[in-house]
């Protein structure tokens, strides 16, 4: 079973759509969670961190739920500019600081 | 930008040959983590260097090694390549901070390689 577990997608709504994307890890010593993003071909960028009573910037909107190890991100008004993958990550929190990522889950924003 | 540069940007290397990628971090970060990501996957951790030494490895054979130099810049080696190392090659540079925090980890743009 995999660390960090999102459905792959590809997502494709239209312009103005709300879309969900949900992640599940299997760690429950996780004590740190993100949402990253991801452009075709460049590195992975910071969206948001996540927390346990829920976080909101702007449009995105993201959740965690410790019992069940779930995480979900909420994105308003879908605008083309946020076609990309959204990776999921974990971090143990432990001396080091690696972080654990998902497979991510692929936005196709349609005009 | 992130002020991590990597380099090479793109590199193609045969099979058993051996390769070294390049690492400087952004000013004022004591901690580079290395990663591989493969064609339609999440970045994989494969080992983390704090002043210079390692801090933490993940699931890689010990024919990936690495180091961090004084001025925090690192080097990711990889000998016995295989066709299997193909992949988008990411450090990420941080400031390793108290045991109960986390500070950002700011990734570079990568080195794509190809083993043939």
């Amino acid at each position: 079973r995999k660390e960090v577990e999102q459905d792959p997608g590809p997502f494709n709504v239209p312009e103005g759509a709300t879309v969900a994307f949900n992640c599940t890890y299997s760690n429950s010593a996780s004590q740190s969670f993100f949402w990253y993003r991801q452009d075709c071909r460049k590195e992975p960028k910071l969206l948001m961190s996540v927390y346990s009573s829920g976080n909101e910037d702007g449009r995105f909107t993201a959740q965690l739920n410790r019992a069940s190890q779930y995480i979900s991100l909420l994105i308003r008004d879908s605008k083309l500019s946020d076609s990309a993958t959204y990776l999921c990550v974990v971090n143990l929190n432990t001396g080091r600081r690696a972080l654990t990522f998902g497979s991510g889950t692929r936005l196709q924003v349609q005009p | 930008e992130t002020g991590v540069t990597q380099s090479p940007t793109h590199l193609i290397k045969t099979r058993g040959q051996q390769v070294t990628l390049r690492c400087s971090s952004q000013s004022g970060h004591n901690t580079v983590s290395w990663y591989q990501q493969a064609l339609g996957q999440g970045p994989q951790f494969i080992f983390q260097y704090y002043r210079e030494e390692e801090n933490g490895r993940g699931n890689f054979p010990p024919r990936f090694s690495g180091l961090q130099f004084p001025n925090y810049s690192s080097e990711l080696n990889v000998n016995a390549l295989e066709l299997d190392d193909s992949a988008l090659y990411l450090c990420a540079s941080s400031s390793l901070a108290g045991a109960n925090s986390y500070n950002e980890q700011f990734f570079g743009p990568g080195t794509r390689l190809t083993v043939l």
